[in-house]
């Protein structure tokens, strides 16, 4: 079973700008959440998509938004980019739906380095 | 606020020497708490899940303990090896159904094992 890919894995954009990062999910996963991660902030949960619709979101602006597919890919778009938005953005699938001992777990992906300039 | 912290934030090591990891939790109502490995640059990999009723979990020479009732975890790895060094991280989930962030994630470990 293919693992999560996303892509691009790095990408350099400069203030101002806007980018879209996609995520592909484990097949049969329905969940996709996002995070981003920093040396000084560590990883911090953006928003989780299930069955295309958000299902909980973290504390980020409104520059920070997402979507999910009928084939559960997402795409997560930040607008008018900031120096403090370079990060690793990860994304993580799961069945979305936890089983009796609690435990649905995510599978995360590589990865995608942005820097912002 | 639901909060997870560990310690150290990091650590060095001889190989083929053990070492634990803690990581200390607030976060209720709680679900389950896992701890990951990430190596530099690549997404975190699961090592073990464990909800409240469990206190012990192994997998391979990582064994991970939980005390629900101190809300205390740790992370023992036994005879390191080059391999394990890597940032390890301890994520505690909220029961499903509460509101809010499902998942807290802690600063990480940073493990170097030197040869």
């Amino acid at each position: 079973k293919a693992g999560v890919t996303q892509t691009p894995r790095y990408l350099i954009k400069t203030r101002g700008q806007q980018v879209t990062l996609s995520c592909s999910p484990i097949s049969g996963h329905r969940s996709v959440s996002w995070y981003q991660q920093t040396p000084g902030q560590g990883l911090q949960f953006l928003f989780e998509y299930f069955s295309e619709t958000q299902r909980n979101k973290g504390n980020f602006p409104g520059r920070f938004s997402g979507r999910q597919f009928s084939n559960s890919r997402s795409e997560m778009n930040v607008s008018t980019l900031e120096l403090g938005d370079s990060a690793l953005y990860l994304c993580a699938s799961s069945t979305g739906t936890s089983g009796p001992r609690g435990n649905n777990e995510q599978f995360f992906g590589p990865g995608t380095r942005l820097t912002v300039l | 606020k639901n909060q997870v912290e560990q310690s150290p934030q990091s650590l060095i090591i001889l190989e083929g020497k053990n070492c634990t990891l803690q990581c200390n939790y607030t976060v209720s109502p709680f679900s389950n708490l896992r701890w990951y490995k990430q190596d530099t640059g690549r997404g975190p990999v699961s090592l073990t899940i464990m909800t409240f009723s469990e206190n012990t979990k192994s997998n391979g020479r990582y064994t991970a303990t939980l005390d629900a009732d101190t809300k205390q975890s740790s992370l023992h790895i036994t005879a390191s090896q080059l391999s394990d060094s890597a940032s390890y991280i301890c994520v505690v989930s909220l029961l499903e159904g509460a509101a809010g962030n499902k998942l807290t994630f802690g600063g990480g470990t940073r493990v170097l094992v030197k040869p």
